[in-house]
């Protein structure tokens, strides 16, 4: 059974940083693209970042470019989300993804709540 | 602002079908034959139920189906269960935000 199990979520302040952790496990980590989605609260899905298989590769949406870096360890099925300079508009709950190539999310995990405020 | 366009809600009786259209541009989802969509109940993670346009993978009941025609997608859903009540999201991975803004269905 595929698990993607979030952590490191919390409350910070603005300007502050966090580090999200995904653990992968069910399926081969190393052979699969890994995305972030967020959700604000009462608001729809919005994309955040993509990381390539080997980590070679990443993208990121527009608004947290610079701030935000995605990263992975396929030694330990890990997938990372690096965070600073935290803004209110980041607060989010944030869900790590199975990303099967071309946004084919086939697995969700369950989410790691992100809050930004004074 | 997304670039893929949803209605924000629809609603429909038990047993009867909706469609939930999801329009981008000639660029994203008129291109390419990779839109998928994904149900999220409250305070749920979302599931995919629809990748690349038609297929559903396993699991998921046959009453979703998807469709295409130019640049709008849609999703059908057929004999309507009180279950179905959540929000729909297209996605497209050309599109600038990849995601529609999402559809709130409610069944009646």
């Amino acid at each position: 059974e595929v698990q993607l199990v979030e952590s490191g979520g919390g409350l910070v302040q603005p300007g502050e940083s966090l580090r999200l952790s995904c653990a992968a496990s069910g399926f081969i980590f190393r052979n699969n693209w890994m995305t972030w989605v967020r959700q604000a609260p009462g608001k729809g899905l919005e994309w955040v970042a993509d990381i390539k298989e080997d980590g070679s590769a990443t993208s990121y949406v527009e608004s947290v470019k610079g701030r935000f870096t995605v990263s992975r360890d396929n030694a330990k099925n890990s997938l990372y989300l690096q965070m600073d300079s935290l803004r209110a508009e980041d607060t989010a709950v944030y869900y790590c993804v199975r990303n099967l190539g071309w946004y084919n999310l086939q697995n969700w995990g369950q989410g790691t709540l992100v809050a930004v405020s004074s | 602002q997304s670039a893929l366009t949803q209605p924000a809600s629809v609603s429909g009786s038990p047993g009867q079908s909706i469609t939930i259209s999801c329009t981008g541009t000639s660029s994203d989802v008129g291109s390419y034959n990779f839109v998928s969509w994904y149900q999220q109940h409250p305070d749920k993670a979302p599931k995919l139920i629809i990748y690349e346009v038609t297929k559903r993978p396993s699991g998921v009941s046959n009453r979703f189906s998807g469709s295409k025609s130019g640049n709008t997608a849609s999703l059908t859903i057929s004999g309507l269960q009180a279950e179905d009540e959540a929000d729909y999201y297209c996605c497209s991975f050309a599109a600038r935000g990849k995601f529609g803004g999402g559809t709130k269905l409610t069944v009646l």
